[in-house]
């Protein structure tokens, strides 16, 4: 079992909606999550990090963990084509430990 | 200030070939992290430095790839007897060490390596 999962898509939304990815973890220890996003041909960039239950809100992004359940979403409201890139969901347990990255959700926006 | 430098940014080597890989974090991270990336998938995880000590090294492929780290700041990732299925994008990423949990990784722009 892969330590963190995201399914692979393609996801597909027409621009305006509302796009909803998701990332689950194996690991119960694991303490912050982040998401990055990746345009083809380019490295990854930090979208956003939450290590509390709950919602966390930056902008059209709106980042959801529920350690219970152990999962993590990210909510990108009002989708624009300019979004269109993989998403990458990452884990972390404390400082001193690697960060886990999941395999990535290609994302695609139709105008 | 500066992001996270890879060099070379292009790498073209024929089979059986050694290269050497330069990452240059930002200053003052002491977290660092090689990954690879093949066309169209995910980030494969090689290793992880903590200041100068690689706590885990359990994603080098093989004894054909090392790395190390001097003075908390270079690494530098080395294959030996390159392989065609070594040709990928090697990206090297920085992080500080947090205590609250927010240590956020700054990628390099990445050293695509061809193995003719």
């Amino acid at each position: 079992q892969k330590e963190v999962e995201q399914n692979s898509g393609p996801l597909s939304v027409p621009e305006g909606a509302i796009a909803s990815l998701n990332c689950t973890y194996s690991d119960r220890g694991s303490q912050s999550f982040f998401w990055y996003r990746q345009y083809s041909g380019k490295s990854p960039e930090l979208i956003m990090f939450i290590y509390s239950n709950g919602d966390k809100e930056d902008g059209r992004f709106t980042a959801q963990l529920n350690k219970a359940s152990q999962y993590v979403s990210l909510l990108i409201r009002d989708s624009q084509p300019s979004d269109s890139a993989t998403y990458l969901c990452a884990g972390m347990k404390t400082s001193y430990d690697k960060v886990i990255f999941g395999p990535g959700t290609s994302l695609s926006v139709i105008p | 200030g500066a992001g996270v430098s890879q060099s070379p940014s292009n790498k073209v080597t024929e089979k059986g070939k050694d290269v050497e890989l330069r990452c240059d974090p930002i200053s003052g991270h002491t977290a660092l992290y090689w990954y690879r990336q093949s066309l169209g998938q995910g980030l494969e995880f090689l290793i992880y430095f903590q200041g100068n000590s690689a706590p885990d090294k359990s994603g080098l492929p093989s004894d054909r790839f090392s790395a190390e780290r001097t003075g908390g700041s270079v690494s530098t990732l080395t294959i030996q007897r390159t392989q065609q299925e070594d040709s990928a994008v090697y990206l090297c990423a920085s992080s500080p060490t947090t205590s609250d949990y927010t240590d956020t990784q700054y990628f390099g722009p990445g050293t695509r390596l061809t193995v003719l």
